[in-house]
């Protein structure tokens, strides 16, 4: 199985911060990683799919990188509705795997 | 736009099998895509449970395999889910979610059904 590695695991920040989370993988897997946003009671929601491709819908702010095992998340500018947990996931193998989530929260 | 909609018993018994299905509007179960079962036990993270490919070929989290099986019913647009020999740890909101390909990731999730396995 592809282990997936998120940092960290939390995370406090201020309206107006960038902040950037990063998401390593026991194995190169190329540009198979993507990025979702899940909110208390919600279903994750899909950010960004192939590293850096961003989903229809999905502020600008919002921006992915990374390719083989090191990929990050960055958000330019934090918003109050941003303040989320994050997860990375693989889909290059199964058994698909998710990272273990970061936690943002308000400063 | 796309829709999927889980539904099933709330409550399932220990050694029970929990029995789920996923409802899709919106697009075709035939279609070329891959549905999967993701679940999330409370304040946890998530696992992929295992996945049903348009052609009906099925993939599993080997941590699973022995309990799941994943089928599909195209006459009335819906995957499902019986996972065997529940116990307490089984207990988690179960989401089903749609993969258009390996590079879109899961673009459509429903909106998950907590089961809970207590006597």
């Amino acid at each position: 199985d592809i282990q997936m590695t998120q940092s960290p695991s939390s995370l406090s920040a201020s309206v107006g911060d960038r902040v950037t989370i990063t998401c390593r993988a026991s194995q190169t897997m190329s540009i198979y990683l993507h990025w979702y946003q899940q909110k208390p009671g919600k279903a994750p929601k899909l950010l960004i799919n192939a590293a850096s491709s961003l989903q229809s819908g999905v502020p600008s702010r919002f921006s992915g990188s990374g390719i083989g095992t090191d990929f990050t998340l960055t958000i330019s500018s934090l918003q109050p509705e941003d303040f989320a947990i994050y997860y990375c996931q693989q889909t290059y193998s199964t058994p698909y795997t998710f990272g273990q989530g970061t936690n943002l929260e308000i400063k | 736009q796309v829709q999927l909609q889980e539904s099933g018993p709330g409550l399932v018994r220990p050694s029970g099998t929990l029995s789920l299905t996923c409802i899709v509007s919106g697009d075709s179960i035939s279609s070329t895509n891959w549905w999967s079962w993701v679940r999330q036990p409370p304040g946890k993270g998530l696992e992929w449970i295992g996945e049903i490919s348009h052609s009906g070929k099925t993939d599993y989290n080997p941590s699973l395999k022995s309990r799941v099986t994943i089928s599909v019913d195209r006459s009335k647009n819906l995957f499902s889910l019986e996972m065997t020999s529940v116990t307490a740890a089984d207990t988690a909101v179960y989401y089903c979610a749609k993969m258009s390909s390996g590079w879109s990731g899961f673009d459509f999730w429903g909106q998950g059904t907590l089961v809970t396995v207590s006597s």
